[in-house]
């Protein structure tokens, strides 16, 4: 079954680094997410990527935070200068499509740890 | 107002009952899905079930059943003959029809089964 792969898995960073966090989503598949969930807390939406261009964002991607599909496979997320509060887990997805019937495919996580 | 409610932090069930897990939702379009997602302790996201909101059937999957009641806006998961390898978070999502339709998510009940 198709899956979507995110790398590394685990990741620690010191404060103020910056971290890319990568996923190659399902390849048929055309839009593209990332979520986080803090830890004990609920999934919570970052942004979502469609035809090479953010389509919707929240408040919680500032401009700390960025994406880029640089090739035809990767999706990655940017945070420039992390902060403790950055500590989550990050979830890649992608969807086939935009209808109401179409869920997403979760990738496993990277749980970013900032000291 | 929250999109997705479940009041339940923490369920406890014994191996081979049933059990429900409760979801609320609350949504002005008339076409939306929802849907079922297990996290595990080791951090991935599942899918388990989706519902439509045209469905006039339940949807079932297996050991997992959707009891939808449109009119209250309740898409409860009823888990049968629970297992040991059901213990995990579980959390309902909901995918609107407006814009891109992110899936928004509630946050989780914690279902433990013991032997």
């Amino acid at each position: 079954e198709p899956e979507v792969t995110q790398t590394p898995s685990h990741q620690v960073t010191q404060m103020g680094q910056e971290v890319i966090l990568r996923c190659v989503p399902i390849s048929n598949h055309l839009y593209f997410y990332w979520y986080r969930q803090i830890l004990g807390q609920k999934v919570e939406f970052l942004v979502s990527f469609y035809n090479n261009e953010i389509s919707e964002k929240s408040e919680i991607f500032d401009d700390q935070f960025s994406v880029e599909r640089p090739d035809g496979s990767n999706f990655t997320l940017k945070i420039r200068s992390t902060k403790l509060e950055d500590s989550a887990m990050y979830f890649c997805a992608s969807s086939e499509a935009t209808g109401t019937n179409y869920g997403y495919t979760f990738g496993s996580g990277t749980r970013l740890t900032v000291v | 107002a929250q999109k997705i409610t479940q009041t339940q932090p923490g369920m406890f069930v014994q191996e081979k009952e049933a059990v429900t897990l409760d979801c609320t939702y609350d949504t002005s379009d008339q076409s939306y899905g929802l849907f079922w997602y297990k996290q595990p302790s080791s951090g991935e996201m599942i899918f388990l079930i989706y519902q439509g909101s045209y469905d006039e059937q339940n949807a079932t999957e297996g050991r997992y059943s959707l009891n939808f009641q449109k009119a209250r806006k309740s898409a409860n998961l009823v888990i049968s003959a629970s297992q040991l390898g059901d213990s995990a978070m579980y959390f309902c999502a909901m995918r609107e029809n407006s814009g891109y339709s992110t899936l928004t998510f509630g946050k989780g009940t914690m279902l433990l089964v013991s032997p």
